[in-house]
């Protein structure tokens, strides 16, 4: 079935240092979401992406398409305590009416 | 706007009770569904719908039985829990109108079966 893979599955860092995490797939994706989850919390929307080639930034935070719409990327500059959590990517079923979900990078910052 | 209320929070079953999960948001989405969080699994798809009436299995399904007789609500059913189905679960809605796809996820609700 469809599916997103996620790597890394875990990612320590210091904190200042950037983190990038991958979502890739066999298929074609029609659009890819980005989400994070705190700790005990539950997943935030971040950003959608759709078009091939893509690139948005969100203040520290870069997230990317690739051209050929079967991976995409989220880098985090200078990380923070504050990015602590888990990070999902994630596609739109082939109906386009539910969400499947990678499995994460959970990424710890320590200061 | 409340969002997407998820209850009870946590609890505790016994081995072959039954249970439902409440799931209601005010958001007016067509767009609901049910997952399942598990360590190192991430969030599994268990039922959706796509308006009332109208529910459809996801990748998970097995165990659990879901329906939706109103756009607000989505009832997550365990007929005869098992300690398999000890987990996380997040409800969530989307507004087919939105061109984000935007979806708002519950707070959870943290269900052990013993």
């Amino acid at each position: 079935g469809q599916q997103v893979m996620q790597i890394p599955q875990y990612q320590h860092v210091q904190e200042g240092e950037d983190f990038t995490t991958y979502c890739n797939s066999s298929t074609t994706l029609s659009n890819i979401q980005w989400y994070k989850q705190r700790p005990g919390g539950h997943p935030v929307f971040l950003i959608q992406l759709v078009k091939s080639g893509e690139v948005k930034k969100q203040k520290r935070l870069t997230f990317q398409f690739g051209e050929a719409k079967k991976n995409s990327s989220l880098h985090i500059t200078a990380t923070q305590t504050t990015d602590v959590g888990t990070y999902f990517c994630a596609d739109s079923n082939q109906a386009g009416t539910a969400l499947i979900f990678g499995k994460g990078t959970t990424l710890s910052v320590s200061s | 706007n409340a969002g997407v209320t998820q209850t009870p929070k946590f609890q505790v079953l016994k081995t072959g009770q039954s249970m439902t999960l409440q799931c209601a948001q005010d958001m007016n989405h067509e767009y609901m569904s049910w997952y399942r969080q598990d360590p190192g699994m991430g969030l599994r798809l268990i039922h959706y719908s796509v308006g009332a009436g109208i529910t459809d299995q996801g990748e998970v399904p097995n165990g659990y039985n879901v329906s939706r007789s109103t756009t607000e609500d989505f009832p997550l059913r365990l007929l005869s829990a098992a300690p398999s189905q000890t987990s996380v679960y997040f409800c969530a809605s989307r507004s087919n109108r939105d061109p984000g796809n935007t979806i708002y996820f519950g707070e959870g609700s943290w269900l052990t079966v013993v």
